[in-house]
């Protein structure tokens, strides 16, 4: 299995609701980072957060980290139907070079 | 003016051919990447260059050879295309490689079809 695995696989949600991504990894980190990838384009980066950060916002996105757990949650506040999109998170191993990114969490906001 | 930009956006050949990808970045960056991305959407580092030095080199196949004629790009040839080489190939640059903290600009992807 991969370093930084997204759950669920995929999320359905309507306008206006919130979406939920979450992310595990397995060894230590520097940092983890999540990204967003519409259709048929490159990834776009959103939000870094340090290993000894717990909690980060920006706009309507909010990053948690809880490296006891080796997880991370990315929160989408207010969706929008511009916010579909696969999302990604990337982790950098302590101690490597290498940002090693998950499968992805496929968001798909109805209008 | 576009950050990272590849070449071409689409490639289409057949089987065995030799085939490149072409990869710029204007933002200054000192480190590029490339990624394959499978049909399942999974993202793999295959390679990463600092300052035209190879720092990262994945198990891929040595018919995939990375090149680096300056800090603003990295070309990408494969020799022998194969079935199995069908996927989205992308270029990124990031601003420098202290661990762990990188932010990575990726390029809009490269689609390749062996046929």
């Amino acid at each position: 299995s991969q370093q930084g695995e997204e759950d669920p696989q995929a999320l359905s949600i309507q306008e206006g609701e919130n979406a939920t991504m979450n992310c595990s990894y397995k060894t230590s980190i520097n940092n983890l980072q999540w990204y967003r990838q519409n259709s048929g384009r490159g990834l776009v980066h959103l939000i870094l957060i340090r290993s000894n950060e717990r909690e980060k916002h920006s706009g309507r996105l909010r990053v948690t980290l809880d490296t006891s757990k080796k997880s991370s949650s990315l929160l989408i506040t207010a969706s929008r139907a511009a916010d579909t999109a696969s999302y990604f998170c990337a982790t950098d191993e302590a101690g490597g070079f290498k940002t090693i990114f998950g499968a992805g969490t496929r968001l798909f906001v109805k209008a | 003016d576009t950050a990272v930009s590849q070449t071409p956006k689409y490639l289409v050949t057949q089987m065995g051919n030799d085939k490149s990808i072409k990869c710029e970045q204007n933002l200054g960056h000192d480190t590029m990447y490339w990624y394959k991305q499978d049909s399942k959407k999974f993202l793999k580092i295959m390679f990463s260059y600092n300052n035209k030095e190879l720092i990262i080199n994945e198990t891929v196949p040595n018919r995939f050879s990375p090149k680096s004629p300056d800090k603003a790009h990295l070309n990408l040839h494969i020799n022998s295309l194969e079935l199995g080489d069908s996927a989205v190939y992308f270029c990124a640059s990031s601003k420098y490689r202290d661990r762990g903290l990188e932010t990575q600009y990726f390029g809009p992807g490269t689609r390749l079809l062996v046929l």
